[in-house]
């Protein structure tokens, strides 16, 4: 199975500050990196498919970089409602494989 | 309003079996690809298990093969994971979860529409 790893695993941040998380996965799988936020109690949002497009009616504050083994998930100027859990996942082979999360805590 | 609502959760004891249901709506659910992804308190995600639009496709992670089942009922617009010999490690938020298809029919493999979620709590 493909490994993926995300770091860091929590970053405290302001709002209006720039916030970058990274994930690398363990063989390459070209552009096939979904990018998802998730909040307590609630499912997982998707935020960026293929590495680096924007799903429909997500802020174009987010964006999505890379491709092979790493890759980025920017917000360019973080929003108090951007507090929340980020999750990256492979979707070049079975089974999908995630990271283990990154934390966005308030500063 | 496009929306996927889980259902079946509980308290089961190891051993036993549970079966999950996730309806669908406001979407044409035969055409698109269809998966199991859980949650365990305080954890990550986890993909669980996957399935074609006609059924005639399935994949399951290692841990659950040969105790895990899923199937669809088109007709109903209907999910279901049938969930045998469960352990203390399946106690998880279990979310059906949509494969995300976009204009021109091309998949990411990407999951676009979650439901809720469903707890199932496995102990005795």
């Amino acid at each position: 199975d493909i490994q993926m790893t995300q770091s860091p695993s929590s970053v405290s941040a302001s709002v209006g500050d720039r916030v970058t998380i990274t994930c690398r996965a363990s063989q390459g799988i070209s552009s096939w990196l979904a990018w998802y936020q998730q909040k307590p109690g609630k499912a997982p949002k998707l935020l960026i498919y293929a590495a680096s497009s924007l799903q429909s009616g997500v802020p174009s504050r987010f964006s999505g970089s890379g491709s092979g083994t790493d890759f980025t998930l920017t917000i360019s100027s973080l929003q108090p409602e951007d507090f929340a859990t980020y999750y990256c996942q492979q979707a070049n082979t079975f089974p999908p494989t995630f990271g283990g999360g990154t934390k966005v805590e308030i500063k | 309003e496009v929306q996927l609502v889980e259902s079946g959760g509980g308290l089961v004891q190891p051993g036993g079996s549970l079966r999950l249901s996730c309806a669908a709506s406001g979407f044409t659910f035969s055409r698109l690809e269809m998966n199991w992804v859980r949650q365990s308190p305080g954890k990550g995600l986890e993909w669980v298990s996957y399935i074609s639009s006609r059924g005639d496709s399935t994949y399951y992670v290692d841990s659950v093969k040969g105790r895990f089942t899923i199937s669809r009922d088109n007709a109903k617009n209907s999910l279901y994971l049938q969930m045998n010999s469960l352990r203390a490690e399946d106690t998880a938020v279990y979310y059906c979860a949509r494969d995300f298809s976009d204009s021109t029919g091309s998949y990411y493999r990407a999951f676009d529409i979650w439901g809720q979620g469903t707890m199932v709590t496995v102990s005795s």
